[in-house]
């Protein structure tokens, strides 16, 4: 079946620091989507990409899909405190309806 | 809007016994899909729901069930519970283009 891996499982910065986080797929995708999900919280969306090398940008955070369609990062400039929690990628496949396979997520700690 | 609402939000119950949870989604939004969370497994997809017709299933027991209502509200259904059900259950509303929101969840532990 479908799989999501994502790099790395952990990652500890101090504050200010870049951040980025890994997703790949194992089959090609219709869409990726990147959640957070706060410690005691629900995941919450961050952004959808569609197109074959896609980038957004959202104030420090940045966002790319692949050329293939396979895989995903994510990347915070100058990490805040706020920044916290666990950052999840989530795959679409064309005829899935809107099953989300996710990535096994990046849990970020931020020092000050 | 009001965001997707789950109830309860934590359940107790004991091994062999059967449990409900409710998800209402976002008004206008006709798919629901149902994620179980734990710690060694991720986020888990169960099924989804799109106008009270199952479109997809995941890789669970048959003790896992669902069904949607003409109104778009869901609820799965866990029978037989066993000690490795305990989770937290997310229900998402989603719009056309596949975009989820989550309801908070429901904390189940199983003893």
């Amino acid at each position: 079946g479908q799989q999501v891996m994502q790099i790395p499982q952990y990652q500890h910065v101090q504050e200010g620091e870049d951040f980025t986080t890994y997703c790949n797929s194992s089959t090609t995708l219709s869409n990726i989507q990147w959640y957070k999900q706060r410690p005691g919280g629900h995941p919450v969306f961050l952004i959808q990409l569609v197109k074959s090398g896609e980038v957004k940008k959202q104030k420090r955070l940045t966002f790319q899909f692949g050329e293939a369609k396979k895989n995903s990062s994510l990347h915070i400039t100058a990490t805040q405190t706020t920044d916290v929690g666990t950052y999840f990628c989530a795959g679409q496949r064309a005829g899935g309806g809107n099953k989300l396979t996710f990535g096994t997520g990046t849990q970020l700690k931020v020092e000050l | 809007k009001a965001g997707v609402t789950q109830t309860p939000r934590y359940l107790i119950k004991t091994r062999g016994q059967q449990v409900t949870l409710s998800c209402s989604p976002i008004s206008g939004h006709r798919s629901v899909s149902w994620y179980q969370q734990t710690p060694g497994q991720g986020l888990q997809f169960l099924f989804e729901y799109f106008s009270e017709t199952q479109r997809n299933k995941g890789n669970f027991p048959g003790r896992f069930s669902g069904r949607q209502f003409s109104n778009s509200r869901s609820e799965m259904n866990v029978s037989t519970l066993e000690l490795g059900d305990s989770a937290l259950y997310l229900c998402a509303s989603s719009t056309e283009t596949g975009r989820a929101f989550f309801g908070q969840g429901t904390r189940l532990t199983v003893v």
